[in-house]
């Protein structure tokens, strides 16, 4: 049983596409990441968010905390944006975090 | 800010030999994590600390691991004695706080033959 489903597994969008990235969980949270792991490895986190809607330049990331589910969206896609996108939640009844499996982004020129 | 310091960037064992990973957070973060990457299993946090005490360890795969902070800038994850199943790629990240941002260093990546 996964705590956290990530969807879809794999997308491949072309340049300039509107991309959405969906998350549920099965879980009460205190919190839910975005993070964003390039094809070398690294691992940035692009939001935390407990509630509402949060937005960084092309990147916008939104929770729905009754339905437990949470929306990345990143508008006019760009190559750079090919990554593995990773969602994670941090139980609000203990310490521990539970990892989505990621989803890998390929934006194509 | 140099970011989040890992130490070594690979390594590459034998099995049954002690490994010891190292991570150096951002100055003035309080809160430190340990994870861990493999294909099969994804990202798992291993263990946590604030203000230098482990907050929690439960997601330590056995006994073989164990991880200290001495003070708020090193950290040290440790295996003793490594098996090949432990190969994978281990990041430590800092965050002001809890329930703040985090922020990941470049991970290293452990082989175990």
């Amino acid at each position: 049983k996964n705590e956290v489903e990530q969807s879809p597994q794999n997308l491949t969008a072309q340049e300039g596409e509107f991309i959405t990235i969906n998350c549920s969980y099965s879980v009460g949270i205190s919190a839910l990441h975005w993070l964003q792991q390039h094809p070398g490895g690294g691992i940035v986190s692009l939001f935390m968010l407990s509630s509402g809607k949060k937005k960084h330049g092309r990147l916008i990331a939104t929770i729905n905390i009754q339905e437990k589910h949470s929306s990345l969206h990143i508008t006019a896609s760009h190559p750079r944006d090919s990554a593995v996108y990773i969602c994670a939640v941090e139980i609000n009844t203990g310490n521990q975090f539970y990892f989505g499996t990621g989803t890998s982004l390929t934006v194509i020129p | 800010d140099a970011g989040v310091i890992q130490s070594p960037r690979h390594e590459v064992t034998e099995m049954g030999q002690e490994v010891t990973l190292r991570c150096k957070p951002i100055s003035g973060h309080n809160s430190l994590f340990w994870y861990r990457q493999t294909m099969m299993r994804g990202l798992e946090l291993l263990i946590y600390f604030n203000n230098n005490v482990p907050i929690d360890d439960s997601g330590m795969p056995e006994d073989r691991f164990s991880a200290k902070m001495p003070n708020a800038s090193f950290s040290t994850l440790k295996i003793q004695p490594s098996e090949p199943r432990d190969s994978a790629v281990y990041f430590c990240a800092s965050s002001p706080y809890r329930l703040r941002e985090q922020f990941f260093g470049p991970g290293t990546r452990l082989t175990v033959l």
